[in-house]
């Protein structure tokens, strides 16, 4: 069973910041939290994992709430390629990703 | 990051018969994992390949149906075996780069099975 809860879906506007967010309130203190995302009929991307410490790279920025149980993607400029389903993973020291469901993203224009 | 790559990038079988799935990878990596991926559904973990041992499959998957080798640090197969019309899925491979804090899992494209 995945550890991480996310809503199913949701809609951006094209250019426009969008704000992923992923409950994982049984977290473990060395699990990562990890972001994938899929875009439709291709293999899973990776985007950015972090611990505790907030988290910005060329893709996205990761917050992690200080008592790690939940965090939030933030794309900061959606585009329409961005559209894809998100999936928030919980990594440990076995190296296993468990994807759950994710959250089917939609950028419109 | 890693460039992977994997033949076939999609089949028609019949069931009864067994398909063989290549992942290559551009560097040399120990750990390669398989995943199936179902129509609608998300990706599940079959099983790890380590260069050099068994793999470790997970709950509900054994090696009599889906045999993988791990003959050297860039490449892997996966076998479907004995197919039947359930086991029409994509099958991805992925590789893992980096550890700690600086892992990540790379995956490649993916190879979409049909069986009829």
């Amino acid at each position: 069973d995945a550890k991480t809860t996310q809503p199913p879906s949701m809609d951006c506007a094209e250019g426009r910041a969008a704000n992923l967010p992923c409950n994982h309130s049984t977290i473990s203190g060395n699990e990562y939290v990890y972001w994938y995302r899929q875009i439709h009929s291709q293999g899973p991307q990776y985007i950015i994992h972090g611990l505790k410490n907030n988290e910005t790279n060329e893709m996205a920025s990761l917050i992690i709430t200080e008592d790690r149980k939940s965090s939030t993607l933030i794309l900061p400029h959606a585009t329409l390629r961005d559209t894809a389903v998100y999936y928030c993973i919980l990594m440990g020291d076995d190296y296993k990703l468990s994807f759950g469901a994710g959250t089917t993203v939609t950028v419109r224009a | 990051s890693a460039v992977i790559s994997q033949k076939p990038s999609r089949d028609i079988c019949q069931r009864g018969t067994s398909l063989t799935i290549q992942c290559q990878v551009d560097s040399q990596v120990t750990m390669m994992f398989w995943y199936r991926q179902q129509p609608g559904q998300s990706l599940t973990l079959i099983a790890t390949a380590n260069q050099g041992s068994e793999a470790t499959y997970e709950s509900g998957f054994v090696i009599d149906k889906f045999p993988i080798s791990r003959p050297n640090l860039t490449f892997s197969t996966l076998t479907v075996s004995n197919m039947s019309p359930e086991d029409s899925s994509i099958y991805l491979c992925s590789v893992e780069l980096g550890a700690g804090s600086a892992y990540e899992q790379y995956f490649g494209p993916g190879t979409r099975l049909t069986v009829t």
